[in-house]
């Protein structure tokens, strides 16, 4: 079947503009995870769901980030007001439950702000 | 809080010869799995293979095998008879077992394979 695809694949923004990162997991996947690959920083977690509630939080780096899942399905990762910082991969995963060993992985996007 | 550390940014290795990267980590839980993944340039995250903290038999996947050894909180990945296509970052992740799932991530190793 299909895995999890992630959209837009690259996004260039000007600094101070919205942008919304959108993440189809695999169909019954229960659980929902989003990371963010930095240079040089490696991968550092966001924010997970399990169905479409958000028990851990802990990652967004600042309020000007949050995250939605609706459905049980698709996901949105929203950054209001772009700063330069916040340029990085945003990865998304999933798992078919939360407990599961393997998280399934999408091809990321690509974040750059100017 | 948990960390997890890869000691060598860039590896090289000749096909078909056998490469070991490092990783290390920390941790006051005894129950935990351990991750290798393989990151493409496709940015593809890609798992290539689980150990289980409670399980003392190191696990293996074709040609790639870990060396954990829990007390020293050290495992390693061995790649044998190195392929062009293992070219790729490797990355270490730990996750609990308890009720936090999210994967704390080392920051990777670079692989070359040389022809």
């Amino acid at each position: 079947g299909a895995g999890v695809s992630q959209s837009p694949s690259n996004k260039v923004t000007e600094k101070g503009k919205d942008v919304e990162l959108r993440c189809d997991p695999i169909s019954g996947h229960t659980a929902l995870y989003w990371y963010r690959q930095s240079l040089g920083q490696g991968l550092e977690f966001l924010i997970y769901f399990q169905g479409n509630s958000a028990p851990d939080k802990s990652g967004l780096p600042s309020d000007r980030f949050s995250a939605e899942r609706t459905g049980g399905s698709v996901s949105t990762l929203t950054i209001q007001r772009t700063q330069q910082e916040d340029s990085a991969v945003y990865l998304c995963a999933s798992s078919l439950l939360v407990n599961s060993y393997e998280q399934y992985f999408g091809p990321g996007t690509r974040l750059t702000v100017t | 809080a948990q960390t997890v550390t890869q000691s060598q940014p860039e590896m090289s290795v000749q096909e078909a010869e056998t490469v070991t990267l490092s990783c290390t980590y920390d941790t006051s839980e005894s129950d935990y799995y351990l991750f290798w993944y393989k990151q493409p340039p496709s940015r593809q995250m890609i798992l290539v293979i689980r150990q289980e903290a409670y399980k003392q038999q190191n696990a293996t996947e074709n040609r790639f095998s870990v060396n954990f050894q829990k007390a020293a909180k050290s495992f390693s990945l061995k790649i044998s008879d190195s392929q062009l296509g293992d070219a790729a970052m490797y990355f270490c992740a730990y996750r609990s077992s308890r009720n936090n799932r999210k994967l704390i991530w080392g920051l990777g190793t670079s692989l070359a394979v040389n022809p």
